[in-house]
């Protein structure tokens, strides 16, 4: 148990909506990581939040937003979800920097039919 | 930009033989570099990390890397694979976000 918390742990949806996972970092860490899985792109970064400012942007579409809340806490919206957003979205949460290890959270797999 | 290159994809061991993952880096300055393992349906979980403290790393479940600056390598050991090593493993640098490599599947056959 990596200490971070990922809800839900399944979504099922159709195409055109919008979603909202949700990641609770680990007790103390003030940086949020959202990360996108897929079989064709791999595991790529899409944002960090750090101490709720945004610190560093991936591969992240414009149909995608995050946030970090006072409470460390890190929601990521998706919007207008196409087929191809079908993935596993983890979280991960570090103590801040680039040379901190990132603790992951077990993700949430996104079903778009 | 730095990124980490995984040569192959599949990667497969008798039982007790040595495992050899390989990882190479592109970094003009020394990088922050990772080991994870992904088991079949769950998150990643580190291995190791390279810090530049020591280029022998020695992680978890008996694996080790070496950072090799000469050939911007960071190749994953284990000298006796076990069954309980199948997983896809991810070599990564942190540039404020991790970027992986594209994984290696290790299968490890009785």
């Amino acid at each position: 148990d990596s200490g971070v918390t990922q809800t839900p742990k399944h979504l099922i949806t159709a195409t055109g909506q919008r979603v909202t996972l949700r990641c609770s970092p680990r007790s103390g860490d003030l940086s949020v990581y959202w990360y996108q899985q897929s079989l064709d792109q791999g595991l790529q970064f899409l944002i960090q939040y750090y101490n709720g400012e945004e610190r560093a942007k991936g591969n992240i579409l414009e149909r995608f937003s995050a946030q970090q809340f006072p409470d460390l806490h890190s929601e990521l919206n998706l919007s207008s979800l196409e087929l191809g957003d079908s993935a596993l979205y983890f979280c991960a949460s570090s103590a801040s920097g680039k040379s901190d290890t990132q603790y992951f959270g077990p993700g949430t797999r996104l079903t778009v039919l | 930009a730095q990124s980490v290159t995984q040569l192959g994809s599949h990667v497969s061991v008798s039982e007790g033989a040595l495992v050899l993952l390989r990882c190479n880096y592109s970094s003009s300055v020394p990088p922050y570099l990772f080991w994870y393992v992904q088991y079949p349906n769950q998150g990643l979980q580190l291995l190791l990390k390279y810090t530049s403290a020591a280029t022998l790393v020695k992680g978890i479940n008996g694996f080790e890397a070496e950072f090799k600056k000469s050939e911007t390598s960071f190749h994953l050991t284990k000298p006796s694979a076990h069954m309980s090593d199948a997983a896809e493993y991810f070599c990564a640098v942190s540039v404020g976000g991790m970027r992986f490599g594209a994984g290696t599947r290790l299968t490890v056959k009785p």
